[in-house]
């Protein structure tokens, strides 16, 4: 059974802190690592993609992924009270013609004015 | 506004009752999915269909049928469910296996 781990938290930051999100996969073939921004009642949005080990910049946010080590995660920079969500982790299964994506259950982050 | 939309957004039936939620992407894919997420639960992954062929169906019981008529519909048909079958059914769509876009939901509760 393919797994992803999250600590559902929640995580409490104050504003302007950085937030350290991570997570855990159980595949070794995995390829390919998201990581989704769900608001409460809302769907998940993606907030990026990584492939590769190393780190991945986007703005305020930037996705780490030891593959060794079977690892990924998000940090978010100068964090702000619109950042509070359910942050999903998901593995992307080797395949072709669709991506097949296994979740973990989300870290809940509340960050504090 | 998002690329892939999903009605109803709210749906409450009975054990008994047939119904059927609908999504419609505007994005140009080729593949379509159903999503289920629960409460305290990971997402599921329940159907794929690629190139309007089902290619995955992760043993979801039969009171679950899926309808995929073209490339841009999908549909999720509902039958004699259960109460514990109440959760948001997500659709998403892809180009192949590039990125995930996911509607806003349909909220189910069956009673």
């Amino acid at each position: 059974q393919k797994e992803v781990e999250q600590n559902s938290g929640p995580l409490s930051v104050p504003e302007g802190a950085i937030a350290s999100l991570n997570c855990t996969y159980s595949d070794r073939g995995s390829q390919s690592f998201f990581w989704y921004r769900q608001y409460s009642g809302k769907s998940p949005e993606l907030i990026m993609f990584i492939y590769s080990n190393g780190d991945k910049e986007d703005g305020r946010f930037t996705a780490q992924l030891n593959k060794a080590s079977q690892y990924v995660s998000l940090l978010i920079r100068d964090s702000q009270p619109s950042d509070s969500a359910t942050y999903l982790c998901a593995v992307n299964e080797m395949n072709t013609g669709f991506q097949k994506l296994v979740f973990g259950t989300g870290t809940r982050l509340l960050v504090s004015p | 506004e998002t690329g892939v939309t999903q009605t109803p957004r709210h749906l409450v039936m009975g054990m008994t009752n047939k119904k059927s939620l609908k999504c419609e992407q505007h994005l140009g894919h080729n593949a379509m999915y159903w999503y289920k997420q629960s409460a305290k639960k990971p997402l599921e992954l329940m159907f794929v269909y690629n190139f309007k062929e089902q290619t995955e169906n992760n043993s979801v019981p039969s009171r679950f049928s899926p309808e995929c008529p073209n490339s841009s519909h999908l549909f999720l048909h509902l039958h004699t469910l259960q109460p514990e079958d109440s959760a948001l059914y997500l659709c998403a769509s892809s180009q192949e296996s590039d990125t995930i876009y996911f509607g806003e939901g349909s909220w189910l509760t069956v009673v």
